[in-house]
């Protein structure tokens, strides 16, 4: 079965871009979330979905905002990139509900230039 | 703000020697650990994960210890393998909460 996949890899983008990152979560989970991790930190949470509707917003400004499908699959977009943008961003799923383990992709690098 | 952190930030093993990750928490109200490995490159792997209910759990090679009392975590990895080298974090979450909090990470380097 597959894993969370992201989607891209890697993308290079110009300060005052605009960008979308998107996810799969992996197949029955229902809840997605995006983690935002800089050289040499540990993963800062962005926001969480489930069911579709916002469930968590971390301390990130309001150029930052994402959804989540049907399908449960989600975007994350970034307006008026910055280049403190520049990151490993992270996406995780999981069942959703109390204490189910929550698995992360491989990442999308994002560097703003 | 309430933080998770590492006492270690590097640790350096010889192959085949067990290896041991500490992680001391400040939130008392988290009652849900995971620790994640990362390599280079690649996102986080989720090793082993324990509730507050318990104060040990074991998985392939690798034990969890959680001290309650004094708000501490961690890892140990048996018979450590090359393959072990990564950043190791432990991340914390209170039951209803949305997200994960996650320490700075240790640097495990395994010397063959």
């Amino acid at each position: 079965d597959a894993g969370v996949t992201q989607s891209p890899t890697h993308l290079i983008k110009t300060r005052g871009q605009h960008v979308t990152l998107r996810c799969s979560p992996i197949s029955g989970h229902k809840s997605v979330s995006w983690y935002q991790q800089v050289l040499g930190q540990g993963p800062q949470f962005i926001f969480q979905y489930y069911e579709k509707e916002e469930r968590g917003r971390g301390n990130f400004p309001d150029r930052f905002s994402a959804r989540q499908f049907p399908n449960y699959s989600s975007e994350l977009n970034v307006n008026a990139l910055l280049l403190g943008d520049s990151a490993l961003y992270l996406c995780a799923s999981s069942l959703g509900g109390d204490g189910n383990t929550i698995y992360f992709g491989e990442g999308s690098w994002l560097t703003v230039v | 703000g309430e933080s998770v952190g590492l006492h270690l930030p590097t640790l350096s093993v010889q192959e085949g020697d067990n290896s041991i990750i500490n992680c001391a928490y400040s939130n008392s109200a988290s009652d849900y650990f995971i620790w994640y490995k990362q390599e280079s490159g690649k996102g986080p792997q989720f090793i082993i994960d324990i509730r507050s209910n318990m104060d040990k759990r074991q998985g392939q090679r690798v034990t969890v210890l959680l001290n309650k009392t004094v708000k501490h975590l961690s890892l140990q990895i048996a018979a450590t393998q090359p393959g072990d080298s990564a950043v190791y974090f432990c991340a914390e979450i209170v039951t209803g909460a949305n997200n994960l909090f996650f320490g700075t990470g240790t640097r495990l380097t395994v010397i063959p």
